[in-house]
């Protein structure tokens, strides 16, 4: 198993400019988040998933948007990108929102807006 | 909302020196438990989780952390610290839908 995969591992934005993130697990999990870490702040959730076509806002969605089309697949949309949304980019997954099964970690994709 | 609070940004002891961060968690409700540790350019990956039970819990690479109710604190340990035991840890509580609160985060050195 590939586990919890991100893409891209980087990526640099101009003001305005909008992108989407890409976030797989193979490992046919219900629940999936994303998370952005600032420094000093810990990791904040933006969205999360019950399961596909299930989607809800997290402490901090604004700008953002998401879908889930497939249990595979969780991308998140950066619609028009701003200096705030500078961070580092976490997608996470877990076996089910039902109880406290361990989330697993993609590797991070680190934003940069100018 | 649940908060959770660790203190002390960054953390230094000296390689075999016991290692201790601090975690206290808001809620009046027990909720569940997680320390996470992060190395450099890396993401997240479990050091253990508290959910009911024993609250002594052993996690892995020697750490072990203890639930105390009445401090709705988890403090996360380990009796000898190894070099590569650098790196930022965090402590989480897992709210009501599996959503995880973090903590600042701790950066652990560890001298040689």
């Amino acid at each position: 198993n590939a586990g919890v995969t991100q893409t891209p591992k980087f990526q640099v934005l101009k003001t305005g400019q909008s992108m989407t993130l890409q976030c797989a697990q193979d490992m046919n999990h219900e629940y999936m988040s994303w998370y952005r870490q600032d420094p000093g702040m810990g990791l904040r959730l933006i969205h999360y998933s019950v399961g596909a076509g299930i989607t809800d806002q997290g402490e901090v969605p604004n700008g953002y948007n998401v879908s889930r089309s497939t249990t595979e697949d969780f991308p998140l949309r950066l619609l028009s990108a701003a200096p705030s949304q500078t961070s580092v980019y976490f997608c996470a997954s877990s076996y089910s929102s039902h109880s406290p099964y361990e989330q697993y970690f993609g590797p991070g994709t680190r934003l940069t807006v100018t | 909302a649940q908060s959770v609070t660790q203190l002390g940004s960054h953390v230094s002891v000296s390689e075999g020196a016991l290692v201790l961060l601090r975690c206290n968690y808001s809620s009046s409700v027990p909720p569940y438990l997680f320390w996470y540790v992060q190395y450099p350019n890396q993401g997240l990956q479990l050091l253990l989780k508290y959910t009911t039970g024993a609250t002594l819990v052993k996690g892995i690479n020697g750490f072990e952390a203890e639930f105390k109710k009445s401090e709705t604190s988890f403090h996360l340990t380990k009796p000898s610290a190894h070099m590569s035991d650098a790196a930022e840890y965090f402590c989480a509580a897992m709210e009501y839908g599996n959503k995880l609160v973090f903590g600042a985060g701790t950066i652990l050195r560890v001298k040689s």
